[in-house]
């Protein structure tokens, strides 16, 4: 059973750059099965899918994010990696990392896919 | 980017069902994934696909989507069912995914 694990600076000065891990276990980060993901909620707000990394090493990431945002993986670690530069007080959230499952198609000919399992979360706060 | 869009609030009496909605342009293409989240805790997948329950969901859990509409209802509400609950899916825009504004789900 895949189990994940956010760790990284609790505090992150204006201008500087956030760095987070992701630790994976109960499985292999190289699995064909799975993506992955980080997300992040700011306190008291609505959940913010933030980018994915594909099994293929291809990454996405959300459009309002993606000048400042690099997803990466270490297989050697069995850990994903989240940078986010230039941050403000507007990056102050709890980041998640979780677990991407590859889209599927159900019978009525829709695509789903879903995030699961998520990590506990970390709390990153940005200020000086 | 698409979005999503969710009632901010409704309340439940203890034992009865409450219909939770979320609207988007995605949901003609994708169908929604629902998460539980407590407060202080992460969020919790509660229905994912056309109407599927990962391990450990109570079958009083259940989705369905018509057109640009998807909904998670809850038949028979516990206390223990009081949460935030958000919608999810594939994104038909320049993003992969999108999430609903959020739910509040309270159990009188």
């Amino acid at each position: 059973q895949l189990q994940l694990q956010e760790s990284g600076p609790g505090l992150v000065k204006p201008s500087e750059t956030l760095s987070l891990t992701c630790t994976v276990s109960g499985g292999s980060i190289s699995s064909s099965n799975y993506d992955w993901g980080w997300l992040r909620q700011p306190p008291g707000k609505g959940l913010e899918w933030i980018g994915s990394i594909y099994y293929s090493g291809s990454t996405y990431y959300n459009v309002s994010l993606k000048s400042r945002v690099t997803i990466s993986v270490d297989t050697s670690k069995n850990q994903f990696s989240l940078k986010l530069t230039s941050v403000t007080a507007a990056d102050t959230a709890m980041y998640y990392c979780a677990t991407t499952h590859k889209t599927m198609v159900a019978d009525d000919g829709k695509g789903y896919s879903w995030f699961d399992p998520w990590g506990q979360g970390t709390l990153v706060t940005v200020s000086p | 980017s698409s979005e999503l869009t969710q009632d901010p609030a409704v309340s439940v009496a203890l034992g009865q069902t409450v219909r939770i909605t979320c609207q988007g342009d995605s949901l003609r293409n994708y169908h929604a994934s629902w998460y539980q989240q407590k407060p202080g805790q992460a969020p919790v997948l509660v229905i994912f696909g056309r109407d599927i329950r990962p391990s450990g969901i109570p079958d009083r859990f259940s989705g369905s989507s018509s057109g640009d509409t998807a909904s998670l209802t809850i038949t028979g509400a516990q206390a223990g069912d009081e949460a935030d609950y958000y919608c999810n899916s594939r994104d038909n825009g320049d993003n992969l995914f999108v999430f609903g504004t959020g739910t509040k789900v309270t159990v009188l």
